[in-house]
């Protein structure tokens, strides 16, 4: 299984509500990446975790609250969003901080209206 | 810090035909890894092709090949015999080597390939 696997694909929320992004894989990786790729830009990394502790905050502002209960999963919590939030969220897994190679999911297309 | 350039927003080439991606980098350290990545509509990153900075030689898979010139820190990416399958997004990106702190991407070539 070399799957990362993101789940919803697409989701619309209101500025007032709270959802959550959830990323999964099962091929042993204790790195995981979240990144956000606005329309037309490549991707920008938002958090590392590294053997379930954050390691990198890519200075996101607190309306974004990632979460990483075990190994194999990555969440990311949304509230209080701004419609200039609305990118693709995409999450990426590696077998540690220091291995070459990322594996990607198919991102989380994400409207704030 | 570094940074990634790609100079070509767009690129158009016939089937079956070779198409070269530009991508130049800049950075202080010695110690590094070059990616380049294709998105398809698909939206999942897929990795083509990856070059270790210590390693002259240059990396090859299948069809694809890279052009790495340390010296020049330029890294392009050759498409040989184009498939239609090849459209998509090519994303050049950099990730240091003395840990991960995640890549870091150019802008992006769009491929169109001509039928």
């Amino acid at each position: 299984d070399t799957e990362v696997t993101q789940t919803p694909k697409h989701l619309v929320m209101g500025m007032t509500n709270k959802k959550s992004l959830k990323c999964e894989q099962h091929m042993g990786h204790r790195a995981m990446y979240w990144y956000k790729q606005k329309a037309k830009k490549p991707p920008e990394l938002m958090f590392v975790y590294s053997y379930e502790k954050l390691s990198i905050n890519e200075s996101v502002p607190s309306r974004f609250s990632p979460e990483c209960p075990n190994s194999s999963l990555l969440n990311l919590h949304l509230h209080a969003l701004q419609p200039e939030d609305s990118a693709l969220y995409l999450c990426a897994s590696s077998f540690d901080r220091d291995s070459i190679e990322a594996f990607f999911g198919q991102g989380t297309r994400l409207t704030v209206v | 810090a570094q940074t990634v350039t790609q100079s070509q927003p767009e690129m158009s080439v016939q089937e079956a035909e070779t198409v070269t991606l530009s991508c130049t980098y800049d950075t202080s350290e010695s110690d590094y890894y070059l990616f380049w990545y294709k998105q398809p509509p698909s939206r999942q990153m897929i990795l083509v092709i990856r070059q270790e900075a210590y390693k002259q030689q240059n990396a090859t898979e299948n069809r694809f090949s890279v052009n790495f010139q340390k010296a020049a820190k330029s890294f392009s990416l050759k498409i040989s015999d184009s498939q239609l399958g090849d459209a998509a997004m090519y994303f050049c990106a950099y990730r240091s080597g003395g840990g991960a702190d995640g890549l870091t991407f150019g802008k992006g070539t769009h491929l169109i390939i001509q039928p």
